[in-house]
This record gives C-alpha cells, sequence and structure tokens, in this order.
C-alpha cells in the first residue's frame, strides 16, 4: 500500500463550486504538505501543518484552506474554486530532517 | 521570495549519454534535495545533500552540494530509457522555516 494517498486523483468541476481534495499517509510523520504544480513553475507550497494544532499559510495560499483532522490527514479546500486553480495538487509528508514524500498527485481542472 | 534556477530547461539525449543539470541560487542553503518525477506520478526523493562540498552517489546519479551552498548538480551516467522523467531540485534554508523551495525543473527524453 502507498504511503502517502490522495482522493480522488482527478476532478473535473465547475467555477464557484466548492471542493476538497484529501490526503491520508501511513508514514508516521507529524509535517504534512500542500503543493501546487503548474507547468513551467515546478512546485509551490500552499499550506504545511507540523502537527495536528499547527497550520501555516505557504507561498500562495490565497484562495485555499486547509484542515488537519489527525496526524495522519491533511485536507485542502478550495471554497469557490475558479480556473486558474486548474493544476496538478500534490500532499507530501516529512520528517525531521525534511525530506519530503510526496502523494500522486490530484489534478484538478475547473471550468 | 525564494527563487532556485534550474538548468536546462529540457534535455533529449541519446542512450548511453551522460547528463549534467544544475541548479542555482543567490540565497544559501542548508540542504539540497534531487527529486524525479514520472508521468501521473508524484516526485520520487533521489539524493539528499546535507554538507557544503558533499557527493553524493544512487546507482549511475551523483550529486553535489556546491562549495558556496548556492548551487547545486545532478550527474546521470550512462542513460537509459527509463531514465526519462522531470527531475527537480529542491532547497531548505533554517531561516526560511525549514520548507523546501523548489526549481522549475528540467525535463530528460531519452532516446533509443
Amino acid at each position: 500500500d502507498a504511503d502517502v494517498t490522495q482522493t480522488p486523483r482527478n476532478r473535473i468541476t465547475k467555477t464557484g463550486k466548492r471542493i476538497m481534495l484529501e490526503c491520508s499517509q501511513t508514514k508516521g510523520h507529524d509535517r504534512m504538505y500542500w503543493y501546487r504544480q503548474d507547468p513551467g513553475l515546478g512546485l509551490r507550497l500552499i499550506y504545511y501543518s507540523f502537527d495536528v494544532k499547527d497550520i501555516n499559510k505557504g507561498e500562495i495560499s490565497d484562495g485555499y484552506s486547509v484542515s488537519r483532522q489527525a496526524q495522519a490527514k491533511f485536507s485542502l479546500s478550495l471554497e469557490s474554486a475558479i480556473p486558474n486553480q486548474t493544476a496538478l495538487y500534490f500532499c507530501a509528508t516529512g520528517d525531521r530532517v525534511n525530506e519530503q514524500f510526496f502523494g500522486p498527485g490530484t489534478r484538478l481542472t475547473v471550468l | 521570495g525564494q527563487q532556485l534556477n534550474q538548468s536546462p530547461q529540457s534535455m533529449f539525449i541519446q542512450e548511453g549519454e551522460d547528463v549534467s543539470m544544475n541548479c542555482t541560487s543567490s540565497s544559501i542553503f542548508n540542504t539540497w534535495l534531487w527529486y524525479k518525477q514520472e508521468p501521473g506520478e508524484g516526485p520520487v526523493l533521489l539524493i539528499a545533500l546535507y554538507k557544503a562540498g558533499e557527493l553524493t552517489s544512487n546507482g549511475r546519479l551523483t550529486a553535489q552540494f556546491g562549495i558556496t551552498r548556492k548551487d547545486s548538480f545532478l550527474n546521470i551516467s550512462a542513460s537509459i530509457p527509463s531514465d526519462v522523467g522531470i527531475y527537480f531540485c529542491a532547497g531548505q534554508r533554517w531561516e526560511y522555516g525549514n520548507k523546501l523551495v523548489f526549481g522549475a525543473g528540467t525535463i530528460l527524453r531519452v532516446k533509443s
């Protein structure tokens, strides 16, 4: 079984809809991250959490929110999706030396 | 914000050739990481570097942490078709809260 799982893997939605992307991990890491990947831009950090009670904004948090439901679960929400949020989204977990381990990604398309 | 300049942007090489790519920054980093992403998958960690000057190998891959701490290099020897993918460098600075900053990636294509 994969250490970091993301659901759904693909999602097509319409402008204005609320979307939640979920991430679960079995690695036992305290640190979890959400990234967005766009062609030619690499990965950009949206939000991160160092433990269940800790939530921090990343580089591009506007338009997104997160919830850390448990050590193993970290979800990303788009309250009102817009077309420029069309991208590949990755969840990652990290150990103390911050070698991050990525999930398989969610491809989100906002029409 | 932090920026890493990764080059080349893409490479199309013949099977068996060696490959070199690098990542530079105007800032000093404490850790350099190299990841590979294959189509439809998330990035997978290849090599982690923790000390200036460090040279680390993983099979046919060799990466170095630059002496100035502002750059890192990844070499792949004797490329094979399964080396195809996007290679990302990532840097970590203690002053940046231990978050990773990623380069834009190098797309590698191998002609067999």
